[in-house]
């Protein structure tokens, strides 16, 4: 059964820092992995996407990394900004390929000005 | 707006009535998801449709609790004799196949049982 975790749970910051939010799960065989960002009391948001076979995805100050082999992604806030506070949740799909989602519990992001 | 839209967005209801939501995916999505997420977790899956056909259901997906997806368009999701356990925030989501099967969420909608 896959299982995905994300660390830190919470995580408070001044404006302008750069920050790394992580994410694990246990069964490798994923074809993709996906970053959403969640605002209190509404639907996710699709941030970023990487396909098995990317090492790496960018979209503007977002930069996600995946490394399937140690079960691991990585999400990069560069310059972060008061209107970044949310939570990010990563999720993986199962082993099959209509993709049910696994979920994270989640990083709760606050950035101070 | 061509997102993922769902009615309604919130829901207060007594224990033991019957709830009904619905979803709209963007309109050439074939996939359809239904997901359950509690204060502080991440979303849950429930249920997936492609087209009309309902392919699998979650454990957590009791008797009480069915889908249906007519014509492979809207979904509706029903909760028959609810129970304060089933307060929580509903998603769905929908994705096209042949575009990496990114899924793509609604707004939600916020069930509260007294």
């Amino acid at each position: 059964k896959q299982e995905v975790t994300q660390i830190p749970a919470a995580l408070s910051v001044p404006e302008g820092e750069n920050l790394v939010l992580n994410c694990s799960f246990t069964d490798s065989a994923i074809y993709n992995l996906q970053w959403f960002r969640q605002d209190p009391g509404k639907g996710l948001t699709s941030l970023l996407l990487i396909q098995s076979s990317q090492r790496e995805q960018t979209s503007g100050r977002l930069n996600a990394s995946l490394d399937k082999s140690s079960g691991r992604s990585t999400l990069y806030i560069a310059a972060s900004q008061p209107g970044d506070s949310a939570t990010y949740l990563c999720a993986v799909p199962g082993g099959t390929s209509y993709g049910k989602l696994t979920f994270g519990q989640g990083t709760i992001l606050t950035v101070h000005p | 707006d061509t997102g993922v839209s769902q009615d309604p967005r919130h829901k207060i209801t007594k224990r033991g009535q019957n709830v009904t939501f619905r979803c709209d995916p963007i309109s050439e999505h074939n996939r359809l998801y239904w997901y359950r997420q509690t204060l502080g977790q991440g979303p849950e899956f429930l249920t997936y449709f492609q087209n009309e056909a309902q392919l699998e259901k979650s454990r957590l997906l009791s008797d009480r609790f069915s889908a249906e997806r007519p014509k492979g368009s809207f979904s509706t999701l029903e909760i028959q004799r609810t129970e304060q356990g089933d307060s929580a925030m509903y998603l769905c989501a929908s994705s096209y196949e042949l575009t990496r099967n990114e899924q793509f969420f609604g707004p939600g909608t916020r069930l509260t049982v007294l």
